[in-house]
């Protein structure tokens, strides 16, 4: 199975400032086929069900706002959010969907500082 | 507006059996495969089980294989797990998830609300 492990476990960064959530997976996530990466980031708030802010690694999702950002190629990936609002409090995941079975990452809990 | 209804949680004891149910809307159901996700309480993420459109391949984390079924009623626009033999670590919220591309199982763009199964005596 691929792991996934996050760093750090949490994060308290101050409003206005950014924020960056780092993603390691145990085996190489970039097809050559397609030059894509299988990673994709999600958002959870609490008591909510997780939203998709990123696929193939950089795609933002529809709606998400542009200070969210996912880079990174290969093994190594980053969330950044550039400038932290007081919403975007919540539990990020990174996932892969190169192999079965698909696995996240334990998540980073980010708090206002 | 995709929703995704997920029905069936509920208290079983250590080796009972549960039937969970999804139910689809507002897209075409028959054209995406779609995912069950578990998260025990106070833990991560733990893919579960996939199934492609079709309905052709199914797929399950070790975990469960072998007691855990997947299945759909693409007329219904419905998705269901089928848990068997449960025991306590399958205590969780299990949801339900849209696979986010028409290429295969990838990443999930549409999750349901969850429903909570607890196994306990």
């Amino acid at each position: 199975d691929i792991v996934m492990t996050q760093s750090p476990d949490s994060l308290a960064v101050s409003l206005g400032e950014r924020a960056t959530i780092n993603c390691k997976s145990s085996q190489n996530l970039l097809y050559s086929s397609n030059n894509k990466n299988f990673l994709a980031w999600y958002q959870q708030k609490a008591r909510q069900p997780p939203k998709l802010l990123i696929y193939w690694a950089s795609t933002r999702e529809s709606g998400v706002p542009d200070r969210f950002s996912g880079s990174g190629s290969g093994t190594d990936f980053t969330l950044t959010i550039s400038s932290l609002q007081a919403e975007d409090v919540a539990l990020y995941y990174c996932q892969q969907y190169s192999s079965i079975p698909y696995t996240f990452g334990q998540g980073t809990k980010l708090e206002i500082k | 507006e995709v929703q995704l209804l997920e029905s069936g949680g509920g208290l079983v004891q250590p080796g009972g059996s549960l039937r969970l149910s999804c139910a689809a809307s507002g897209f075409t159901f028959s054209t995406r495969a779609m995912s069950w996700v578990r998260q025990a309480p106070g833990k991560g993420l733990e893919w579960v089980s996939a199934m492609r459109p079709s309905g052709d391949n199914t797929y399950y984390a070790d975990s469960v294989k072998g007691r855990f079924t997947v299945s759909r009623d693409n007329s219904k626009n419905t998705l269901y797990l089928q848990m068997n033999n449960l025991r306590t670590e399958d205590t969780a919220v299990y949801y339900c998830a849209r696979d986010g591309s028409f290429s295969g199982v990838d990443y999930f763009d549409y999750w349901g609300q969850g429903t909570l199964v607890t196994v306990s005596a």
